[in-house]
């Protein structure tokens, strides 16, 4: 059974360019969240899709975006980026959404120039 | 507002023994979901162990096992037979009441010495 799947894994932008970001959750998992980590903030929630329309949102900037797609594949994206958005960004499936197991991916690491 | 504290920053244990991470939270919900990852350095984010509020049994996931004190606000991950490849930095979760909104610790970091 395949994993979550995040690409790219490495990415470098410089300042102003936007990025998006993918994941596929695990097969038939109809819930996924993003979330941000970073060395001084840690790990915080960005936003969260559940059957294609956003469930939850964390305290972000309306520069961070996402969707979520029929078949559950997610992305986010992030506009006019800056220096203080590298980080590495983790996407995370769950089969139903309010409990159970949530797997990540091995994240996509973001480094804007 | 939830919030999850790790107080140890760094942990080392000799390896085949079992090592305690402590994890304490705070919420005023009467359901939530407790969760412990490993982060080795290359990020993935490798899930361990999940407790619900409502499970009246501590969870067990072959080395891992999550000490689980409701009275106490406390979900400490003991990992017995400590091996090299579980040097890693550890975190504890909770998930909010509705959807999948994860709440992390700061982190511990785990060595194992040979």
């Amino acid at each position: 059974k395949a994993g979550v799947t995040q690409t790219p894994r490495y990415l470098i932008k410089t300042r102003g360019q936007q990025v998006t970001l993918s994941c596929s959750p695990i097969s038939g998992h109809r819930s996924v969240s993003w979330y941000q980590q970073t060395p001084g903030q840690g790990l915080q929630f960005l936003f969260e899709y559940f059957s294609e329309t956003q469930r939850n949102k964390g305290n972000f900037p309306g520069r961070f975006s996402g969707r979520q797609f029929s078949n559950s594949r997610s992305e986010m994206n992030v506009s006019t980026l800056e220096l203080g958005d590298s980080a590495l960004y983790l996407c995370a499936s769950s089969l139903r959404g309010d409990t159970g197991e949530l797997f990540f991916g091995e994240g996509s690491r973001l480094t804007v120039l | 507002a939830q919030k999850i504290t790790q107080t140890q920053p760094g942990m080392f244990v000799q390896e085949k023994e079992a090592v305690t991470l402590d994890c304490t939270y705070d919420t005023s919900d009467q359901s939530y979901g407790l969760f412990w990852y490993k982060q080795p350095s290359s990020g993935e984010m490798i899930f361990l162990i999940y407790q619900g509020s409502y499970d009246e049994q501590n969870a067990t996931e072959g080395r891992y096992s999550l000490n689980f004190q409701k009275a106490r606000k406390s979900a400490n991950l003991v990992i017995s037979a400590s091996q090299l490849g579980d040097s890693a930095m550890y975190f504890c979760a909770m998930r909010e009441k509705y959807g999948n909104k994860l709440v992390f610790g700061a982190g511990t970091i785990l060595r194992v010495k040979s």
